[in-house]
C-alpha cells in the first residue's frame, strides 16, 4: 500500500552511462514532481508534471528526460552520466499544484 | 521567483527544550508553507503547515506561525525528545513550484 514508490533505491554507475529512475503513485494524484537533493542536503525541483503534462521544466541539462506515460509514473532518464549528477532524487506527488506533496523514499545514484 | 531562506543551519537542544527555526520568503504571492521532517537515509515528510489566511496552527508540540507582512515563518517543537532529531526543512509555494529553505539540522541531547 506504499502511497509513492520508487525504483532502484540504488544505482550505481560508470561515467557516460544512460540509467532510468521509475516511479509510481497510487493516490490518484495529477502532479508529480521530480527533486534532486545534493550532497548538502538542498532540495531542488527539476520536473512537474500534470495530468502527463510537463508544467515545470527547471535549468536542468538536458541529458535529463522526464517520461510520463500516464498520470500515476513519472520515470526519469538520464543520459551521459557525469560525476556531478551523483545526488538523491526524490519523486513527489500532489493532488493540485499547489497541495501537499508526497515524497517517495529516493534512488541515491552514485556515478563514479 | 521565490527564494527562502532558513535558519539555523544546525540547532542543538537538551531534550525537554523547545526549538525554533525560521523561514524567510521574498515572493509575496506565496500562499501555502510547508515543513518537511527528514529524518537520516528517509524521505522527507510533511508535519505540518499553514495558509496564508492563517497566522498560526498548532498540532500537540509542533507549531507554526506565519507573519505575511514581515514574510517570514517559523516552526517550534516543544518538550523535544531525542526522537525529533532530524533535518527539518520549510518551504514556499506560489503559483506553480515548491521552493525549500536549506534545512536545518537538528540534535536533541538526551
Amino acid at each position: 500500500d506504499t502511497a509513492v514508490s520508487q525504483t532502484p533505491k540504488y544505482l550505481v554507475t560508470q561515467m557516460g552511462n544512460d540509467k532510468s529512475i521509475k516511479c509510481e503513485q497510487n493516490l490518484g494524484h495529477d502532479t508529480m514532481y521530480w527533486y534532486k537533493q545534493d550532497s548538502k542536503k538542498f532540495l531542488k525541483i527539476m520536473f512537474s508534471y500534470n495530468n502527463k503534462e510537463l508544467i515545470i521544466n527547471e535549468t536542468v541539462p538536458n541529458r535529463f528526460s522526464p517520461k510520463s506515460p500516464d498520470k500515476a509514473h513519472l520515470n526519469l532518464h538520464i543520459n551521459s552520466l557525469e560525476l556531478g549528477d551523483s545526488a538523491v532524487y526524490f519523486c513527489a506527488s500532489s493532488q493540485l499544484d499547489q497541495e501537499t506533496q508526497y515524497f517517495g523514499p529516493g534512488t541515491r545514484l552514485l556515478v563514479l | 521567483g521565490e527564494n527562502v531562506e532558513q535558519h539555523p543551519s544546525t540547532l542543538s537542544v537538551q531534550e525537554g527544550d523547545s526549538a525554533v527555526i525560521k523561514c524567510t520568503y521574498s515572493d509575496s504571492a506565496s500562499n501555502y508553507f510547508p515543513w518537511y521532517k527528514q529524518e537520516l537515509g528517509k524521505r522527507p515528510q510533511l508535519i505540518i503547515d499553514i495558509r496564508s489566511n492563517v497566522g498560526e496552527k498548532k498540532d500537540q508540540r509542533i507549531a507554526v506561525t506565519l507573519n505575511k507582512t514581515a514574510k517570514h515563518f517559523s516552526l517550534h517543537i516543544t518538550e523535544t525528545q531525542p526522537e525529533d532529531s532530524a533535518v527539518y526543512f520549510c518551504a514556499a509555494i506560489n503559483t506553480d513550484k515548491l521552493i525549500f529553505g536549506t534545512g536545518t539540522r537538528l540534535q536533541v541531547f538526551p
